[in-house]
């Protein structure tokens, strides 16, 4: 019984390819989130989905698709994979301000 | 804007050693202030908040104190252990949907 669930957890795929990351969370809540981890463990923000609706876009390049099926789903799409891509990606939500993350996805571009 | 500053690691420590991990905070009104752990291999995890001033969060024998004065929130243990190591961030929070993290500071526990 996995609170934020997210597959793969491990992506290795070649330059210019596209790849999707899904995120399920079962804890009923409203606001979803995806973060970026670099090398050196900083992690930024990318997106924040509440109740299926886009409220957070951290000036991430529009190679980056996030879609939001559900209020329990927030799946990441990249076009073109770069290099720079390659990272960890982590899923989050929360209820009130809380944030519970998956386990992470790490991504490494060829 | 808001934003969060923390003691550069990494921290290397003997067993039983006191941790201290400093955290500076800037913000617009009254952030809600959170301390997250990320054991390797793994997500982060809530280790500690607090919401109001002078307010202490505490937990897994961690503590940190808001301390408005000084816009602190310094993580603290007292007798650290193997399984301490982890990396360590603190973040602030001032809307429900945003968190603002510090850079992280990666603490190894040595026995």
């Amino acid at each position: 019984d996995t609170a934020v669930s997210q597959t793969p957890k491990y992506l290795v795929t070649q330059m210019g390819n596209d790849k999707s990351i899904k995120c399920e969370q079962n804890l009923g809540h409203d606001t979803m989130y995806w973060y970026k981890q670099d090398s050196k463990k900083f992690l930024k923000i990318m997106f924040s989905y509440n109740n299926k609706e886009l409220i957070i876009n951290e000036t991430v390049p529009n190679r980056f698709s996030p879609k939001s099926p559900d209020k329990a789903h927030l799946n990441l799409h990249i076009n073109s994979l770069e290099l720079g891509d390659s990272a960890v990606y982590f899923c989050a939500s929360s209820q009130l301000n809380e944030q519970f993350f998956g386990p992470g996805t790490r991504l490494t571009v060829l | 804007g808001n934003s969060v500053t923390q003691m550069e690691g990494p921290v290397t420590l003997s067993e039983e050693a006191f941790l201290t991990i400093n955290c500076t905070y800037t913000a617009t009104g009254y952030p809600s202030l959170f301390w997250y752990v990320q054991y390797p291999g793994e997500g982060l995890q809530l280790l500690l908040k607090a919401t109001k001033a002078d307010d202490k969060g505490s937990n897994k024998g961690f503590e940190a104190t808001y301390r408005k004065e000084t816009t602190s929130f310094h993580l603290e243990k007292g007798s650290v252990q193997v399984s301490d190591s982890a990396v360590y961030f603190c973040a602030l929070s001032i809307s429900d949907y945003k968190l603002s993290f510090g850079a992280g500071t990666t603490v190894t526990v040595r026995a």
